[in-house]
């Protein structure tokens, strides 16, 4: 069956860094594409970033351009959030999801999230 | 696109049905003829799970209570009776028009 698990959250103050991980069982993992999803405290869900199956294109939600890359290394099975110049409004739980869109985005599996914490 | 959902609050008896309106603010319909909008479930305490796409399909396990329709820029997501299992957030999704993907804010339903 299909798992993601995220890794790599915690405690940080604003201005530091911190990579997430996420780790994809029970499927080809380099034929789907990857998004990480976040949603702060108590709030909805935002789109963060998303990779092509092959890591040949990258898209970053506004909120984050700049500062967060997203990257995947698919003999680890495994996708990659690097956060840097984090700030209070990151806190949040960051959710990996699997792509099995064509010619859309369709978000079939999610894992169950690490909650990153951002401190002044 | 943006993505409006309603209500914000849902309170419903069990056993009796329910309604949740997601509105896009572009057409979800692509030339290939399909509509791309998606529910998801959220269990207190869980991640979000993926219920419908392309507006009716039920995803595997999903009880056929949950019930998808709309298209162009209107959607429904129906509950014929509901379940205490049923309580969470829901959230409807459009993957058509990005970056970036949007969410719906979300409706919460709750058993009075």
């Amino acid at each position: 069956q299909v798992q993601l698990v995220e890794s790599g959250g915690g405690v940080v103050q604003s201005g530091t860094s911190l990579r997430l991980s996420c780790e994809g069982s029970g499927y080809r993992f380099s034929g789907y594409g990857m998004h990480w999803v976040r949603q702060s405290p108590g709030k909805g869900l935002e789109w963060v970033a998303v990779i092509w199956y092959d890591g040949s294109k990258t898209y970053y939600g506004d909120s984050v351009k700049g500062r967060f890359t997203i990257s995947r290394d698919d003999s680890m099975n495994k996708l990659y959030l690097q956060m840097n110049s984090l700030r209070v409004d990151d806190t949040a739980m960051y959710y990996c999801a699997r792509d099995r869109g064509v010619r859309a985005v369709d978000l079939d599996y999610w894992g169950q999230g690490t909650l990153v914490t951002v401190s002044t | 696109a943006v993505m409006t959902q309603s209500p914000v609050s849902l309170p419903v008896t069990l056993g009796q049905p329910a309604s949740i309106s997601c509105r896009s603010s572009q057409s979800l319909l692509y030339s290939d003829g399909i509509t791309y909008l998606n529910w998801f479930q959220q269990r207190p305490g869980q991640s979000p799970r993926r219920l419908i796409y392309e507006v009716s399909k039920r995803d595997s396990g999903v009880p056929d209570r949950f019930i998808g329709t709309g298209s162009g820029t209107d959607f429904t997501l129906k509950i014929s009776r509901v379940e205490a299992e049923d309580v969470g957030i829901y959230y409807c999704m459009q993957g058509l028009h990005w970056p970036p993907i949007t969410f719906g804010q979300g409706t919460r339903l709750e058993i009075k």
